[in-house]
Parts: structure tokens; C-alpha cells; sequence
């Protein structure tokens, strides 16, 4: 089955600097990789995805590369703020062969004023 | 639509109970999952339907576990006999087929179980 790695598992960065959190998967047939944004005690919420036809996606200060070849994909968070301290997962999911999404362990993110 | 809604929010049992969980999806979405999250790790994936069919199971869903979603709307995730290692998080979303998004996914708050 599809296996998900992500690094590192706790990022701090100061406010304003960039994140950048890298996830690599086994099963060439994923097709969807979205990322989720979890705060304590909250649900994992939907912030950015991307589809194998694409390579970049960007939303204003989030964007997320995918690099099929070496089966890795990427989050780039710029000019991080406070707000944005919390668990990040990636997951990947191969659309054609059943909809189960695979998640990455998180990252824990904490910018610091 | 007030998005996936999940209850009870909180649950604390003893071992060998059984306890029930329900989902209420986002209102027309099809496909419904349930995954279980403990503390540190990322939401491992349960089992899946399509509309009052359960297309998908894990290996994670042991006999003590069954899903149901008679109607195809709400779900229901049974746990018999709970031991300690089913204290988890229970978290269910749901999705569109043919959503112009694809299959975005969207979870619910989750139902915190503690088995002591």
C-alpha cells in the first residue's frame, strides 16, 4: 500500500521567514495530494491541493510543488505569521484505485513573533 | 450547511463497552469516510462509502468495529467490547463525486474516545 513520509516532524521559523515542509510517497499510482492544516483540538482542514497533471499550485502565500518522477511533493508557506502555528499533514491518494487519502506523521509549525 | 457534523464530540467508557458514533455528512455529498487519529500521528484511514454502499475497508477495522449508513446520508461507527487501544480520535469527512474540486475531502471535529 501507499506509504507517506514527512520531514521534519517540528519546523520553528521567526515571523515573516519561509516553511517549507517535503513529503515523499511510495505508490506511483497517487494521483490527488492535498494538504491539511490541523490546530489542537481541531479538525485537519483543507488548505492547498494538487493533481498529478500539475506541477505548481499557488494561493496567495502557500503554494505546493510536485515533483512526480522523484514521487515528492512540497509545502511552501511565505511571510509566516503566528496564525499559522499548527500541525501540518500532507496525504496522497491514487484516484483511479480507491479513495483512501494516506497521510504523512505532520509537521509541527511554530512561528514565533 | 454547516459542514460535517460529528457527535458526541467526547466519549468516556469502560473497557469492554460498546460505543456508538455518528456523522452527519455536508448535505448531497455521496462519499463518506471514517479515520481514526491518535496524539502525534496523521488520521489513518477506516473505511469508505458510496452512498449506502461500503466500498473500502482497512485492516485497521478489526471485528469489533462495524459502519453502517442505512440511507445513505448520516453514518454510524459501532466499536463492541472497547479495549484501550481504540482511545483515538474518530474523525469523519466526506466528498462529491464529480465535484469540480475532484475529491476534496472535508472532515468533521472529530469524536474523542477514551476507553479506561
Amino acid at each position: 500500500g501507499e506509504n507517506v513520509e514527512q520531514h521534519p516532524s517540528t519546523l520553528s521559523v521567526q515571523e515573516g521567514d519561509s516553511a517549507v515542509i517535503k513529503c515523499t510517497y511510495s505508490d506511483s499510482a497517487s494521483n490527488y495530494f492535498p494538504w491539511y492544516k490541523q490546530e489542537l483540538g481541531k479538525r485537519p482542514q483543507l488548505i492547498i491541493d494538487i493533481r498529478s497533471n500539475v506541477g505548481e499550485k499557488k494561493d496567495q502565500r502557500i503554494a505546493v510543488t510536485l515533483n512526480k518522477t522523484a514521487k515528492h511533493f512540497s509545502l511552501h508557506i511565505t511571510e509566516t505569521q503566528p496564525e499559522d502555528s499548527a500541525v501540518y499533514f500532507c496525504a496522497a491518494m491514487a484516484e483511479n484505485s480507491g479513495y483512501a487519502l494516506n497521510f504523512g506523521k505532520g509537521t509541527s509549525l511554530l512561528v514565533t513573533p | 450547511d454547516t459542514g460535517v457534523s460529528q457527535n458526541p464530540r467526547h466519549k468516556i467508557t469502560k473497557r469492554g463497552q460498546n460505543v456508538t458514533f455518528r456523522c452527519d455528512p455536508i448535505s448531497e455529498h455521496n462519499r463518506l469516510y471514517w479515520y481514526r487519529q491518535t496524539l502525534g500521528q496523521g488520521p489513518e484511514f477506516l473505511t469508505y462509502f458510496q452512498n449506502e454502499a461500503q466500498l473500502e475497508k482497512s485492516r485497521l477495522l478489526s471485528d469489533r468495529f462495524s459502519a453502517e449508513r442505512p440511507k445513505g446520508s448520516f453514518s454510524t461507527l459501532e466499536i463492541q467490547r472497547t479495549e484501550q487501544g481504540d482511545s483515538a480520535m474518530y474523525l469523519c469527512a466526506s466528498s462529491l463525486t464529480g465535484d469540480a474540486s475532484g475529491n476534496t475531502i472535508y472532515f468533521g471535529e472529530g469524536s474523542w474516545l477514551t476507553v479506561v
